[in-house]
């Protein structure tokens, strides 16, 4: 089974403030990790994903095995990243499917100024 | 930039109405996603389709629940007899390819039934 756990439902930080966002999953094999972002009124997009290792508007995040996590972070908080945070785990589907991403509870973060 | 795009935005019916949410993926995605998200809940899987057949779906896709690409560009989720408890916001998503392709997200299609 593939389990996704976002423990905070809303993170409040000010801005220029380190940011966190915290993932856990569970999964047997070899699972690829993802963030997607869902700005206000608009719909959900990917923000990255493990297997690219690269920094999108600010963000990283490593896939940490041993812990099995996968944290999304950022230096420096920015009013529009005021946004809610899905982490996902996409793991092998039936042969010759797509395979389904499991989504955690997500993440609301609020960047105050 | 290609989206997918989801009609209606909002639909308002009856218990025990059939309801159908229509999807046009990106024109040249193969795999084909219903989501859907109670209000305070998460995002949940509902089925994947591809190659003119579900691949996957969800112990919450039971039989009152149908999909169907009817014409090669819209992909449709039909709810037979709609329950209270189908109440949510339902994402289309489509990508290119299984192993690695990005998801992209419609901008939903929120039911409520009364």
């Amino acid at each position: 089974a593939q389990r996704v756990t976002q423990p905070e439902k809303l993170l409040s930080v000010f801005k220029g403030a380190p940011v966190e966002l915290k993932c856990n999953y569970s999964y047997s094999g070899s699972p690829e990790l993802f963030w997607y972002v869902q700005y206000s009124r608009q719909r959900l997009q990917l923000l990255l994903r493990h297997i690219s290792r690269e920094s999108i508007k600010g963000f990283t995040a490593d896939l940490n095995k041993g812990e099995t996590s996968f944290h999304l972070k950022k230096p420096f908080a920015q009013e529009e990243d005021s946004a809610m945070y899905y982490c996902a785990l996409s793991g092998q589907g039936l042969t010759g499917g797509g395979n389904k991403l499991t989504f955690g509870t997500g993440t609301q973060l609020k960047v105050e100024l | 930039e290609p989206e997918v795009t989801q009609t209606p935005s909002h639909q308002v019916t009856q218990m025990g109405q059939e309801v159908i949410l229509r999807c046009v993926p990106i024109s040249n995605h193969l795999y084909f996603y219903w989501y859907r998200q109670i209000l305070g809940q998460k995002v949940e899987f509902l089925v994947s389709f591809y190659n003119n057949e579900i691949s996957e779906k969800s112990e919450i896709f039971d039989d009152q629940f149908s999909v169907e690409r009817p014409d090669g560009s819209n992909f449709t989720l039909k709810i037979r007899s709609t329950k209270l408890e189908d109440s949510a916001m339902y994402f289309c998503a489509s990508k290119f390819n299984t192993n690695t392709g990005e998801l992209f997200f419609g901008e939903g299609s929120r039911l409520t039934v009364l």
